[in-house]
């Protein structure tokens, strides 16, 4: 068990510009999920795969944002035209499919810092 | 919708001290009800977990029992080490969800 790897760790981008995020889930995991936790905060939902599907979406996941899961191993999550309210820390985690969410618990990656100047 | 409610930090304890974080939450059906923590430079990673009312989930001296009735799941720890120093989220699944709702976190520092 490697764990949840994202990368890059940090990532400082220009207002405007787009940014990808990688997330390798641990191998035998079929669910992915992305997070947002900004300063002083818990993480905020984004969205989640089941393998290659992408099954649910939260509000906060605007026009701007897309995630990826293509061959239902990593995942990208692109940012486009980004903002300075885009900077906070993107978590991946990953889990077994079970027969409720409570036999099956997150794993966290480290997270990808992104700040926006 | 669902919210979870924590306890503001920092709390600071002395080592051996007797540790509560409070946790409320709102919710629509039947959730389970988590507590994740994140040590310094570490991800987050699941400390203990309780899935119907009165159940006691527990894991490293660690524990927290799920009540319905106040809608709480309230974490204690008898005895305080330097080493649980760390950030401490309530988290709940909703009935049918897969997403985790999180609390804004609460940082324990231990003193020796």
């Amino acid at each position: 068990d490697t764990g949840v790897s994202q990368n890059p760790r940090h990532k400082i981008t220009k207002r405007g510009q787009n940014v990808t995020f990688r997330c390798d889930p641990i191998s035998e995991h079929n669910r992915l999920y992305w997070y947002r936790q900004t300063l002083g905060q818990g993480p905020e939902f984004l969205t989640y795969f089941q393998n290659e599907a992408q099954l649910e979406k939260s509000r906060l996941l605007s026009d701007r944002f897309s995630a990826e899961r293509p061959k239902g191993s990593f995942s990208t999550l692109e940012i486009q035209r980004t903002e300075q309210g885009d900077s906070a820390m993107y978590l991946c985690a990953s889990s077994l499919t079970g027969v409720a969410s409570y036999n099956s618990p997150l794993h966290f990656g480290n997270g990808t810092r992104l700040t926006v100047t | 919708g669902d919210s979870v409610t924590q306890m503001e930090g920092p709390v600071t304890l002395s080592e051996e001290a007797f540790l509560t974080i409070n946790c409320t939450y709102t919710a629509t059906g039947y959730p389970s009800l988590f507590w994740y923590v994140q040590y310094p430079g570490e991800g987050l990673q699941l400390l203990l977990k309780a899935t119907k009312a009165d159940d006691k989930g527990s894991n490293k001296g660690f524990e927290a029992t799920y009540r319905k009735e106040t809608t709480s799941f309230h974490l204690e720890k008898g005895s305080v080490q330097v080493s649980d120093s760390a950030v401490y989220f309530c988290a709940l699944t909703d009935t049918g969800r897969r997403a985790l709702t999180f609390g804004s976190g609460t940082r324990l520092q231990v003193q020796p």
